[in-house]
């Protein structure tokens, strides 16, 4: 079945630093791909909508130039935290969408815990 | 914009009973799909069942199986015969059929499987 590879599992950085997620599609061809939020014990939230080659959508509220999505292959997007501070902590997931077989199908990764200090 | 209701934030169930997690949704679209999935402690999120709203049978993967009443915007989930490894959060969600493809998710629903 489809596989995303998201990585780091975990991740703990300084203050005033930057952080990259990154999420692979093994076995498909992400067309799109969805980066969510997700605090202790609570719903996901949605961050932004990334198509391949295209500038990503980001959600109401969603700082663009905070979190930088690029998603420039069928295979690989990313969401870079910059200047993070210590309520960015959070897990945060990624999910894709491929063409063809997987059309109906979203894809989860496996998340990332960002704890800043 | 739709929205989805999970009013349970709990619930539990011994093992090998059944359970019914409930789900409602707002939308004026007549072409959507609904989802739920399930988040174990290890917060991967999986596909448990999907139904599309155009389809009046209701949708059954194994032990899993929904009652989709559209009229009523409502999409039940029962587990047959729980397992230990059906603890986990359960999320409900909506896509439209049409136009964006983003997910809408409820606040999810924490089951507790009793031995």
């Amino acid at each position: 079945g489809a596989v995303v590879s998201q990585h780091p599992s975990r991740v703990i950085c300084k203050s005033g630093t930057s952080v990259k997620i990154e999420c692979r599609s093994l076995d498909f061809q992400a067309t799109t791909m969805f980066w969510y939020r997700q605090f202790p014990k609570k719903s996901l939230m949605l961050m932004a909508t990334s198509n391949e080659g295209s500038k990503a959508t980001y959600e109401q509220g969603v700082e663009k130039d905070k979190f930088l999505i690029n998603h420039a292959s069928l295979t690989l997007s990313t969401l870079t935290v910059t200047s993070a501070h210590p309520e960015d902590s959070s897990f945060y997931i990624c999910s894709a969408r491929g063409a063809g077989r997987f059309n109906y199908g979203y894809t989860f990764g496996s998340g990332t815990r960002l704890t800043v200090v | 914009a739709q929205t989805v209701t999970q009013s349970q934030p709990e619930m539990s169930v011994q093992e090998a009973e059944t359970v019914t997690l409930s789900c409602t949704y707002d939308t004026s679209e007549s072409d959507y799909y609904l989802f739920w999935y399930k988040q174990p402690p290890s917060r991967q999120m999986i596909l448990v069942i999907r139904q599309e709203a155009y389809k009046q049978q209701n949708a059954t993967e194994n032990r899993f199986s929904v009652n989709f009443q559209k009229a009523a915007k409502s999409f039940s989930l029962k587990i047959s015969d729980s397992q230990l490894g059906d603890a986990a959060m359960y999320f409900c969600a909506y896509r439209s059929m049409g136009g964006s493809e983003k997910l809408v998710f409820g606040k999810g629903m924490k089951l507790t499987v009793n031995p």
